[in-house]
């Protein structure tokens, strides 16, 4: 059965820090692996990623993938209290439709 | 930034009333899903649909149907709603293929009294 583990399931830091948020996976015919931000409301889209060892970047976030080890990661530097939320990790694969299979989240809390 | 709604964003309501949660996307994207998601629980996919007449279950089994008859359209609908429907409901859509994100509405908080 396809799944998808991430851990910490929940993490305080202070701002400034910089967090690591894992994802590891065992899903059938592995296409991409896909982060998500979700605050209040919607999950809003972050990174996909395809191939291993080429890192993704926006700003403070960073992403790489390790189909080997079969794990991505997720860095944040810098913290600040807006990266507040609940970060989904998310794998699509051949053997769900290409459906979007999810992780619980790990929630980070930046305090002041 | 993503152009996809759900209406209402909160509905409390009584055991037995028929429900209708509305989601319309303006993007043309063909494929379409419902989520279902609890607190601290992971998000599970409870329909989907491939474009125009197109509808099938998701992995989570739910007494929810669906239709999609128009492109940005994709209601989901309780007949006759219970306490164990009480939820997030998260609507989203994407392009078809492979490595396409989805792009997600704000969720309908529903509570069954």
């Amino acid at each position: 059965e396809d799944k998808v583990v991430q851990s910490p399931l929940s993490l305080v830091v202070h701002e400034g820090d910089t967090v690591t948020l894992n994802c590891s996976y065992e899903v059938t015919n592995f296409r991409s692996l896909l982060w998500y931000k979700q605050e209040k409301k919607a999950p809003t889209f972050l990174f996909m990623l395809t191939s291993s060892g080429i890192e993704k970047k926006s700003g403070r976030l960073s992403s790489i993938l390790d189909k080997k080890e079969l794990f991505s990661i997720l860095n944040i530097t810098a913290t600040q209290t807006g990266d507040s939320a609940v970060y989904l990790c998310a794998v699509e694969s051949g053997g769900s439709q290409g459906n979007l299979i999810f992780g619980k989240g790990t929630k980070l809390s930046v305090k002041p | 930034e993503a152009d996809i709604y759900q209406t209402p964003r909160y509905l409390v309501i009584g055991t037995g009333k028929k429900i209708t949660l509305e989601c319309s996307q303006t993007m043309g994207h063909d494929k379409m899903y419902w989520y279902q998601q609890d607190p601290g629980m992971e998000l599970h996919l409870i329909h989907y649909s491939y474009g125009v007449n197109s509808t099938e279950k998701g992995d989570l089994s739910s007494e929810s149907t669906v239709s999609r008859i128009r492109t940005e359209h994709f209601p989901l609908t309780l007949e006759s709603a219970r306490p164990s429907h009480t939820s997030q409901y998260l609507c989203a859509s994407s392009e078809p293929g492979a490595g396409r994100p989805q792009h997600f509405g704000d969720g309908t908080r529903l509570s069954i009294l």
